[in-house]
């Protein structure tokens, strides 16, 4: 059974911090991304790898950075918490030659930043 | 502005009718779309696709429909059943263009009642 599997279920916090959301898949896919999900706009793609050791920008990767050291790893960082990065994070990846199509999601971080 | 549109946020069926949730879309480069299912607190999970080339998906209970001209495309669900209850996501892509983005649309909230 495939698995995509993120680090927390729910974090709270503080402005300024540096934050670190982990995700972790088990079916040696090439694609990864992470998206936030906020009501009424959908998920909007913060960033996404197609290789270790790549990254791309996808279309709101202001104030996010992340790391893929590792195939099945893949790591968003928030360098300074702000309130409005509170959100539901969510984690995907999907084999290659299939980027745009099926992905596999986590179960989701509910990030609430006071 | 989106460029995948949901514009019902919610809907209610009564359990044994035909759902039908619409979707609509402004890029015409689009090529592929995708529907995705998420229960509350766990990550979408791939529902359905459809080509461009294709005008009908069929997958059981579920059926795409695609109306290219009007930029338009739908799911029927039938017969709903209470576990159809979630929120569904509409999704499309460029496959021969961009690979790196899957463009989501806000997310209708299906309720089935029994």
């Amino acid at each position: 059974d495939v698995k995509v599997t993120q680090s927390s279920r729910y974090l709270v916090k503080r402005t300024g911090e540096k934050v670190f959301l982990e995700c972790v898949q088990d079916m040696d896919h090439e694609n990864m991304f992470w998206y936030r999900q906020d009501p009424g706009l959908g998920l909007r793609l913060i960033y996404f790898s197609y290789d270790v050791k790549m990254k791309e920008k996808g279309d709101i990767p202001e104030g996010y950075s992340v790391s893929r050291e590792k195939k099945e790893r893949f790591s968003l960082i928030l360098e300074s918490a702000s309130t409005n990065q509170t959100s539901m994070y969510l984690c995907a990846s999907s084999g290659a030659g299939v980027m745009n199509t099926e992905a596999f999601f986590g179960q989701g971080t509910r990030l609430t930043v006071v | 502005d989106q460029q995948v549109k949901q514009n019902s946020p919610s809907l209610s069926v009564q359990e044994g009718r035909i759902s039908i949730l619409n979707c609509d879309y402004t890029n015409s480069m689009f090529d592929y779309f995708l529907w995705y299912k998420k229960y509350p607190a766990e990550g979408p999970t791939f529902l359905i696709s459809i080509s461009s080339i294709k005008d009908k998906n069929e997958d059981g209970r579920f059926t795409v429909f695609l109306n290219k001209s009007a930029k338009h495309l739908s799911l029927h669900i039938v017969p709903s059943q209470p576990g159809d209850s979630a929120v569904y996501f509409c999704a499309a892509s460029a496959l021969k263009t961009s690979y790196d983005k899957v463009i989501f649309g806000p997310g209708t909230s299906l309720s089935v009642i029994p």
